[in-house]
């Protein structure tokens, strides 16, 4: 089995920098994945490591440390509409199964 | 765009019932999941599929059956739906690899809130 562990709340300004880590336990680690939900709406794929570093994607980024079973998602120069909730998910099994942690809100205030 | 369609967004069925929830991908994906979602525990995975015909118990199997007889469609099925059933479930479909490389990009449909009375 797996298992991922984050925050479950977030509160930060707008402009500010939001980090949301994710530690997970897991056999056969192929890499870790983000997604954004909206309320009322469905994940959507915001970013994925397969190797140690960091990757950026416009204002988000995200890192993967593989031997210390980390990673962190961050959110730059935040926006009202960052206010959503962010999932870590990790790939496992021959790359063929998705599981995802428990999820963190992040809620952007003026 | 990728689309992923869910048979239906809100679905009431009484205790016992067999119920079906379908889900249709039409990007030619081989691997698609399942997952239910509840406040606080995110997203838990019931059973997803790499081939057709081939299905896997993901880590919340019990009570839950799935089908896929084609590569498009992948089934959920509430042998005897029960109150603690009640939940959003959510369809996904990925891809594996394209032009040798793996892809890792899951699609979700909008999701079934099924309400078990």
């Amino acid at each position: 089995g797996q298992s991922l562990e984050q925050p479950s709340e977030v509160t930060a300004v707008e402009g500010a920098i939001v980090q949301i880590n994710c530690t997970y336990q897991t056999s056969g680690f192929y890499g870790l994945s983000w997604y954004q939900q909206h309320d009322g709406g469905a994940p959507t794929f915001l970013s994925y490591n397969a190797l140690d570093g960091l990757e950026e994607t416009g204002r988000f980024s995200s890192f993967l440390s593989r031997s210390d079973s980390y990673g962190y998602l961050l959110l730059q120069e935040l926006q009202m509409k960052d206010s959503a909730s962010y999932f870590c998910a990790v790939r496992e099994t021959n790359d063929y199964k998705l599981s995802f942690g428990a999820g963190t809100t992040v809620t952007v205030r003026a | 765009d990728v689309k992923v369609t869910q048979s239906s967004r809100y679905l009431v069925k009484r205790t016992g019932e067999k119920v079906f929830l379908e889900c249709v991908q039409d990007m030619d994906h081989e691997n698609m999941f399942w997952y239910r979602q509840d406040p606080g525990l995110g997203l838990r995975l019931i059973y997803f599929s790499y081939d057709v015909k081939m299905k896997e118990k993901g880590d919340i199997p019990e009570g839950y059956s799935v089908s896929r007889e084609k590569k498009e469609r992948f089934s959920l099925i509430l042998e005897s739906a029960s109150t603690n059933q009640t939940s959003m479930y959510l369809c996904a479909s990925s891809p594996q690899t394209i032009r040798g490389k793996r892809r890792t990009e899951a699609f979700f449909g909008q999701g079934t809130r099924l309400t078990v009375v």
